[in-house]
């Protein structure tokens, strides 16, 4: 399996302001991906992280909202920027292990008031 | 094509009874298929996996049926206990697919002791 940290768990924030999300793993690791879950709902993926090179966003989502960064194959960052009630949601990274075994970190809870 | 459905949304069963969660997929690409169990607060935790060469794979009380031909799968849990309650994602993905994953719906878990 692998450990996976997310900073911060949870946060309250102002409309229009950014956060940034960290996320730590305890090994290196190839693959790792940003998705959200909104509230009830199912998970969504954000972004593949790439190490060294730019984000792979998905449809409907953009690097000016979303930027990603990924300095090496243990950590990424992923900023939700010009915040708005509708991003309120979970934002959890993913990495992926041997035999394609994907394992989520805990997730970061944003609230935008 | 690249949907997962996932039924029924929410299923109540009583302690010692089988929990049986149905997913349905059409993208005939994806080869891995993992089903996640989610508790309120936490992220998706990696429950069991199962590739279409095998029709069914069990890991103590929790097995996945596939059917290749009818392009479907599912999720029994033998013996549900309370500690079971929880929200279940099935997913797909593929190695072509960039092991991306596409998740269900959910199924939110009841029993009842």
């Amino acid at each position: 399996s692998a450990v996976i940290s997310q900073k911060p768990s949870r946060d309250i924030c102002q409309r229009g302001t950014s956060l940034t999300i960290q996320c730590q793993v305890d090994s290196q690791v190839t693959m790792m991906f940003w998705y959200r879950q909104q509230p009830g709902q199912s998970l969504t993926l954000i972004a593949t992280a790439n190490q060294g090179s730019e984000a792979t966003y998905e449809s409907g989502f953009v690097i000016d909202k979303f930027p990603i960064s990924r300095p090496n194959l243990t950590f990424s960052t992923l900023t939700v920027s010009n915040m708005s009630p509708e991003d309120s949601s979970i934002y959890l990274c993913s990495v992926v292990k041997a035999k394609n075994e994907q394992f989520f970190g805990p997730g970061t809870r944003l609230t935008v008031l | 094509q690249q949907q997962v459905k996932q039924s029924p949304q929410s299923l109540i069963v009583q302690k010692g009874g089988i929990s049986i969660i149905n997913c349905a997929y059409e993208n005939t690409a994806f080869d891995y298929f993992p089903w996640y169990q989610q508790f309120p607060g936490k992220g998706p935790a990696l429950l069991i996996a199962i590739r279409p060469d095998v029709s069914e794979k069990k890991e103590g009380r929790f097995t996945i049926s596939f059917n290749k031909s009818a392009k479907q799968f599912s999720l029994h849990i033998m013996d549900s206990q309370p500690g079971d309650s929880a929200t279940y994602f099935c997913a797909a993905t593929s190695n072509t697919g960039f092991q991306k994953l596409v998740f269900g719906t959910g199924t939110r878990l009841l029993v009842s002791p």
